[in-house]
C-alpha cells in the first residue's frame, strides 16, 4: 500500500513564526502536492512538484513556499505564519505513469496560528 | 478557468440509494475521479471515469457524460459508515482540481 506520512498531526504556532510541514511518501512517486482544506472550500492546491527540485505554484501559493530536495520528501514552509493560515494541510503524491493520476493523501496536519 | 460543482449536502436513509452529482467546466478533459473522506481522515480514491458510461465497484458506481460535462457517484445499499464527504475531481495532468465536496448524511 502507498503510504504518505505527514510529520505532524496537530500544531499550534504563533503569528510570525516560521513553520515547516514535512511529508514523505514511500512509493517512488514523481508527483507530490500540498493542499489546503477549509470548510466549504474543498481542497485547494498550494504547490506541486513533478520532480526533485522542481516546483509549480498551485491556486493559492501566496504566503507559502516548498522544498523538494529528495524524491520522497516534500516540505511546505510558511515563512511568517498568519492567523488566516489556520487550516488543515494535506500532502499527497501520485505517479505519472497512469493517466488517471490517482492521488494518495496523508492523514493531514491541523495547523492553528494564534 | 476550471471548476467542478457539486451539492453541499445530501441526506439519505440506511439501505437506500443516493446519487451525488458533479458538473464540470475544464480546459481540456482528462476524466473524472471521485474521492471519499471521513471526518478527521484523509481523502481516499474511489473511482475514475475516462470515457462515457458507468463504472461499477461493489456498492459504488460512477457515471460520466462528456457531452453534458456531467458525472455522478451512485451509492447503493447505503450503510451508516458511508456518512462522509465525497469529492469529484478532475485529474488534469499534474494539477488535479477538486470540487468543494458533498457531505452525505446517512440516517438510520
Amino acid at each position: 500500500d502507498v503510504k504518505v506520512t505527514q510529520s505532524s498531526r496537530y500544531l499550534v504556532k504563533r503569528t510570525g513564526e516560521k513553520v515547516f510541514l514535512e511529508c514523505v511518501q514511500d512509493m517512488d512517486h514523481e508527483n507530490m502536492f500540498w493542499y489546503r482544506q477549509d470548510p466549504g472550500l474543498g481542497l485547494r492546491l498550494i504547490y506541486f512538484s513533478y520532480d526533485v527540485k522542481m516546483k509549480e505554484k498551485g491556486d493559492i501559493p501566496e504566503g507559502y513556499s516548498v522544498s523538494r530536495e529528495k524524491k520522497e520528501r516534500f516540505s511546505l514552509i510558511l515563512e511568517s505564519a498568519s492567523t488566516n493560515q489556520t487550516s488543515m494541510y494535506l500532502c499527497a503524491s501520485s505517479s505519472s505513469r497512469w493517466s488517471g493520476n490517482t492521488i494518495y493523501f496523508g492523514e493531514g496536519s491541523w495547523l492553528t496560528v494564534v | 478557468g476550471q471548476s467542478l460543482e457539486q451539492p453541499s449536502e445530501v441526506t439519505a436513509v440506511e439501505g437506500a440509494i443516493v446519487q451525488i452529482n458533479c458538473t464540470y467546466q475544464t480546459s481540456g478533459f482528462y476524466g473524472l475521479s471521485w474521492y471519499q473522506q471521513h471526518d478527521g481522515g484523509a481523502p481516499t480514491f474511489l473511482s475514475y471515469n475516462a470515457l462515457d458510461g458507468l463504472e461499477e465497484t461493489g456498492r459504488f458506481s460512477s457515471f460520466l457524460s462528456r457531452s453534458d460535462s456531467y458525472g455522478y457517484l451512485l451509492l447503493q445499499e447505503l450503510q451508516m459508515k458511508d456518512s462522509a464527504s465525497y469529492f469529484c475531481a478532475h485529474p488534469g495532468g499534474f494539477k488535479t482540481i477538486f470540487g468543494a465536496g458533498t457531505r452525505l448524511f446517512v440516517k438510520a
